[in-house]
């Protein structure tokens, strides 16, 4: 368990709707991240947020948004959605550190299916 | 650019063997790091190893380690005496700690079946 806990974990929805997955990093951790998993595309960066402030964006659609609130939880929500926006949407973690000898492990959470019909 | 490559697609190791999976990497940061993640086909993503440019000892993690060769831009992860639940998609990744950020870009993975 990495202790990232997202939900939900299987969602099925039609084109045009509109999901929100919610995400709680782990005890401690103020950065969250976003990724997409696709099979043509693999595993992209969409969003990450530190402490409540959007850090980096990545191959976000302007059809998503995120959001980190004050508790440090975070969601993604994907409007209109299409067919291709079917993946496997992961939420990670990760402390603030600085430099490449902290550590910094990032830990993902298992991941929410989205399948869009 | 950042770029991680993992070039092979599938491999095959023997219940108890030890195997070694690829990965190479083109930065041109000299603070980075790089991880190992395992997907099961549950699909989940766990964190196996991690290991930082400047860390001089290879990393290790019980049966996992990781042969980092910096000159040479690769960091290979090594499983000692595979298990059956070693079966898995395995990715390797990179973050460039001068962005300031913590993305993380990733390899197209290498896919492990260990046989009994």
């Amino acid at each position: 368990d990495s202790g990232v806990t997202q939900t939900p974990k299987h969602l099925i929805t039609a084109t045009g709707q509109r999901v929100t997955l919610r995400c709680s990093p782990r005890s401690g951790d103020l950065s969250v991240y976003w990724y997409q998993q696709s099979l043509d595309q693999g595993l992209q960066f969409l969003i990450q947020y530190y402490n409540g402030e959007e850090r980096a964006k990545g191959n976000i659609l302007e059809r998503f948004s995120a959001q980190q609130f004050p508790d440090l939880h975070s969601e993604l929500n994907l409007s209109s959605l299409e067919l291709g926006d079917s993946a496997l949407y992961f939420c990670a973690s990760s402390v603030a550190g600085v430099g490449p000898s902290s550590g910094n492990t990032i830990y993902f959470g298992e991941g929410s299916w989205l399948t869009v019909v | 650019a950042q770029k991680i490559t993992q070039t092979q697609p599938g491999m095959f190791v023997q219940e108890k063997e030890a195997v070694t999976l690829d990965c190479t990497y083109d930065t041109s940061d000299q603070s980075y790091g790089l991880f190992w993640y395992k997907q099961p086909s549950s699909g989940e993503m766990i964190f196996l190893i991690y290991q930082g440019s400047y860390d001089e000892q290879n990393a290790t993690e019980g049966r996992y380690s990781l042969n980092f060769q910096k000159a040479r831009k690769s960091a290979n992860l090594v499983i000692s005496a595979s298990q059956l639940g070693d079966s898995a998609m395995y990715f390797c990744a990179m973050r460039e700690f001068s962005s300031n950020t913590g993305k993380l870009i990733f390899g197209q993975g290498t896919t492990l079946q260990v046989k009994p």
